[in-house]
Order: structure tokens, then C-alpha cells, then sequence
């Protein structure tokens, strides 16, 4: 079956834009999780979602970061007025069962 | 709060040869212990786990791992590398009485495979 994938793959955007992330979980898994990966730095945790509802949101680095997941599937991470510190690979996540997540290909932001 | 240390950054090796890429968590809890391979422009791949029961853990691609609660690491190993594993490696941690499991990494072992 399908993996975790996400979209776009690669988004350059100018300081001060606005971005969203698409994340297409695996069809069935309940929980949903978005990382931020730094250069040469490993995954932070930003949100959690369980089904729809957004059970964690304590890793979100800023008021201009918001996510969603309306439907209990497809989830959008969005970002306000990006500065050049968001750059980063932003990973999602999503899990039947809490302890095995399954990730996708990441999208690599670069803000200019 | 919890916290991987992962403590070399680049570990680099020739083909064949034996590797173990170290791993140390701190946690004041019970946790859940994971081994995460990363290639380049791609997610993360599930390695291995430990959840409970026996202490060695063997996962994909010839890799396995021992937890080691006295010393608190879970180190991974391999006993003839390959060129294909080339990688970064990640270690990670989850509550293991927490009902949301969200991960805890180490920032990454880089593994360099020469001929």
C-alpha cells in the first residue's frame, strides 16, 4: 500500500510569504505527527494529532506556525510570514499504534 | 524531560567491516527505543525497536541493537557493512507510559561506507 507522502517536495519561498504543507497519511492511521528538521540537526517534534483533534501543539516554535487536520486524514501544516530561520525539511508522521511512526519524503522549505 | 545523545557524529568505516554507532537516552521514565536510517533527500525508515522482552533486538538490513538499561544506551550494530548502507542514523526515545508517543531524536550519525 501507499506510504506517508507529502507535498510539495521542495518550496522556495520569499521572507514574509505565507506556505502550507500538505501530509497524506497512511489511510487508516488515527495518529498524525509533524517534525522539523534542521540542517545536520535531527527531527523536533511540532504537533500531534489525534484524528482530527490537535491533542499537542507545544513544539510549535511561533504563532505564525498553525496546523490542521479537518477530516481526521490529510493534515496541512501552514506557516505566516516566513522568516529565514524556518528553512528546514518539515517531516510528517502518522501511526496506528503510538510507538511505530511511518514517515514521509519530507518538504524541504527554503525561505530567501 | 528526555534527551538522546547520539556520540559520534560521522563514523566512518570500510566495507566489510564491523560498526557501532552509539546511543545514550535520559529519561526518568520507561521508554521506547528506536534506530531511524535517513538517505539522502528521503524520510525517515524504521530500523529497529525495543519495546519490551528481550534486550537484543535484531531489525532490517542486518542491523541490530541491544538496550542496556544500567548504562541507559541502545546501541546499534552491524557486523559486515555494505556500501549501500551509507546513511545517517538517527536514535530516538518515546514515553513509554505517554499515551501520544511522540519521538525524541539524537541530532544523527553520519556513516561513511568506503571500498
Amino acid at each position: 500500500g501507499a506510504g506517508v507522502s507529502q507535498s510539495p517536495r521542495y518550496k522556495v519561498a520569499k521572507r514574509g510569504q505565507d506556505v502550507a504543507l500538505r501530509c497524506d497519511p497512511i489511510s487508516g492511521h488515527v495518529s498524525l505527527f509533524w517534525y522539523q528538521q534542521a540542517l545536520g540537526q535531527g527531527p523536533e517534534f511540532l504537533t500531534y494529532f489525534q484524528n482530527e483533534a490537535q491533542l499537542d501543539k507545544s513544539g510549535l516554535p511561533s504563532d505564525r506556525f498553525f496546523a490542521e487536520r479537518p477530516e481526521g486524514s490529510v493534515s496541512t501544516l501552514k506557516i505566516q510570514r516566513t522568516q529565514q530561520e524556518d528553512s528546514a525539511v518539515y517531516l510528517c508522521a502518522s501511526s496506528f499504534r503510538y510507538n511505530e511512526q511511518f514517515f514521509g519524503p519530507g518538504t524541504r522549505l527554503t525561505v530567501l | 524531560a528526555q534527551s538522546v545523545t547520539q556520540l559520534d557524529s560521522q563514523v566512518p568505516v570500510f566495507e566489510e567491516a564491523p560498526v557501532e554507532l552509539r546511543c545514550n537516552y535520559s529519561s526518568s521514565v520507561s521508554v521506547y527505543l528506536f534506530w531511524y536510517v535517513q538517505y539522502p533527500n528521503q524520510g525517515l525508515q524504521l530500523l529497529l525497536k525495543y519495546l519490551s522482552g528481550s534486550t537484543l533486538v535484531k531489525g532490517i538490513n542486518g542491523f541490530e541493537a541491544e538496550f542496556n538499561k544500567s548504562q541507559t544506551s541502545f546501541h546499534l550494530r552491524k557486523p559486515s557493512v555494505h556500501i549501500s548502507d551509507t546513511a545517517e542514523y538517527f536514535c530516538a526515545v518515546s514515553d513509554h507510559g505517554g499515551s501520544q508517543g511522540n519521538l525524541i531524536f539524537g541530532k544523527g550519525t553520519k556513516l561513511s561506507v568506503k571500498p
